[in-house]
């Protein structure tokens, strides 16, 4: 799987965009992106996914370059409820033998929203 | 759906002890897996299954043994456990292994202590 570059914290004022970068200068062409958040102690949480296309959904959207090599996690209007630690990861797309199929979490973001 | 129900939530063992951590989903998902997070670190996958009587390791499977005899469980086994094992550990599931399907859903987690 290709390497993700995360900044460790950020923060953001309530009510405001939160964007989060990731940088994934390796990735190959048949990769996703995913992205997942993980409040205070709790389970990580499924947030979106993409391959080439951005995409949008009910929590988020994901924006990632021409050349694939970063994308951004943007939440339209964050609120207390989503400061937590948000990863990115890339996943090769290619059914492979025993092994491939791994989702690796780094350290992530840790997004503090402010009131 | 109660969705990945993790059981203990807490647990304490002295070192050399063994234990079954217990994990069981009702969403019918083919994926399922363990991960462990230590303070500071993302999650490091231990063992993970891609169907009933079918798993494999991950990144750190040392001193954890699993099987999966129904699609619904998942228990991961503590042979002899060791206070390098302190930790938190997660279970997840997702519908499908195949590219694209990965959206994972996670217990709350079982926070272990070795003594």
């Amino acid at each position: 799987d290709a390497k993700t570059t995360q900044p460790p914290s950020m923060d953001c004022a309530e009510g405001r965009a939160a964007n989060l970068p990731c940088n994934h200068s390796t990735i190959s062409g048949n990769e996703y992106v995913y992205w997942y958040r993980q409040i205070h102690s709790q389970g990580p949480q499924y947030i979106i996914h993409g391959l080439k296309n951005n995409e949008t959904n009910e929590m988020a959207s994901l924006i990632i370059t021409e050349d694939r090599k970063s994308s951004t996690l943007i939440l339209p209007h964050a609120t207390l409820r989503d400061t937590a630690v948000y990863y990115c990861i890339v996943r090769v797309a290619d059914i492979g033998g025993a092994g491939s199929y791994q989702l690796t979490f780094g350290k992530g973001t840790k997004l503090s929203v402010i009131p | 759906n109660a969705g990945v129900t993790q059981t203990p939530k807490f647990q304490v063992l002295k070192t050399g002890q063994s234990m079954t951590l217990q994990c069981a989903q009702d969403m019918n998902h083919e994926y399922m897996s363990w991960y462990r997070q230590d303070p500071g670190m993302g999650l490091r996958l231990i063992h993970y299954s891609v169907g009933a009587g079918i798993t494999d390791q991950g990144e750190v499977p040392n001193g954890y043994n699993v099987s999966r005899s129904t699609t619904e469980d998942f228990p991961l086994r503590l042979l002899s456990a060791a206070p390098s094992q302190t930790s938190v550990y997660f279970c997840a599931s997702s519908y499908s292994y195949l590219p694209g399907g990965e959206k994972l859903f996670f217990g709350s987690g079982t926070q272990l202590s070795v003594l």
